[in-house]
């Protein structure tokens, strides 16, 4: 069966960075795009950008480039996401969701989800 | 503010029907890009409930239905039953945007 697991929590200081992980396992990691998703609290998802876990290409969000890096080691079948220079505003909960492909393509659906990560973003 | 819009709160009596909307622009949903929706229990992920704008993947209920027109789609529940409480969210690509999207979120009360 497919599961995401994701790293855990982690507090931060205005300013810094955090990298999360998210390991997959239940199918052929190369062959599915990896997106991440953050969910501030009591708010909507949002989305941050995605990674090609085959080839390492990746796609952020206009609101996050600059600080979002997100990259993959396939020898482990483990995505990652860091974002830098936090803010308090980047306090939010950030899943890793794998997207649905099918020979090669990709649909930006969401069919399965990490557990989730709380970032907390506090002086 | 969110790039697809959805009703904040709708509420209904047990086996009553509730419909939520979700409305786009020309460069999402009415661009043809498949609108998607997600059920949100307290402290848990999202989980998928309808694809492709009205399919629903294994094991889920078919109280559950999908459907779209134009720059529009909605999620209807029909035989509502408390554990079907929860928030839901529609979402689908923007090509302007070049980016996923997601409407802001309805949170399902049963009266």
């Amino acid at each position: 069966q497919v599961q995401l697991v994701q790293s855990g929590a982690e507090v931060k200081k205005p300013g810094a960075s955090v990298k999360v992980s998210c390991k997959a396992s239940g199918y052929t990691f190369i062959d599915y795009y990896m997106h991440w998703v953050r969910q501030a609290p009591g708010q909507g998802p949002e989305w941050m950008g995605w990674i090609n876990p085959n080839s390492g290409a990746s796609m952020y969000a206009q609101k996050f480039q600059g600080r979002v890096t997100m990259t993959r080691d396939t020898s482990i079948s483990t995505a990652y996401m860091e974002l830098s220079r936090l803010r308090s505003d980047d306090t939010a909960v950030y899943y890793c969701a794998r997207d649905h492909c099918i020979n090669g393509a990709c649909y930006t659906r969401f069919d399965y989800w990490g557990q989730g990560t709380p970032v907390t973003v506090s002086s | 503010q969110s790039v697809l819009t959805q009703p904040p709160s709708v509420s209904g009596a047990p086996g009553q029907r509730v419909t939520i909307s979700c409305t786009g622009s020309n460069s999402n949903i009415g661009a043809g890009y498949g609108v998607h929706w997600y059920q949100q229990l307290p402290g848990t992920a999202p989980k998928l409930l309808i694809y492709g704008n009205n399919d629903r993947p294994s094991g889920v209920p078919d109280r559950f239905s999908g459907s779209k027109s134009g720059t529009s789609a909605s999620l209807a529940i029909t035989g509502l039953q408390a554990e079907d409480e929860a928030d839901y969210y529609c979402q689908s690509y923007d090509s302007s945007l070049r980016s996923g999207v997601f409407g802001g979120g309805t949170k399902v009360t049963v009266l």
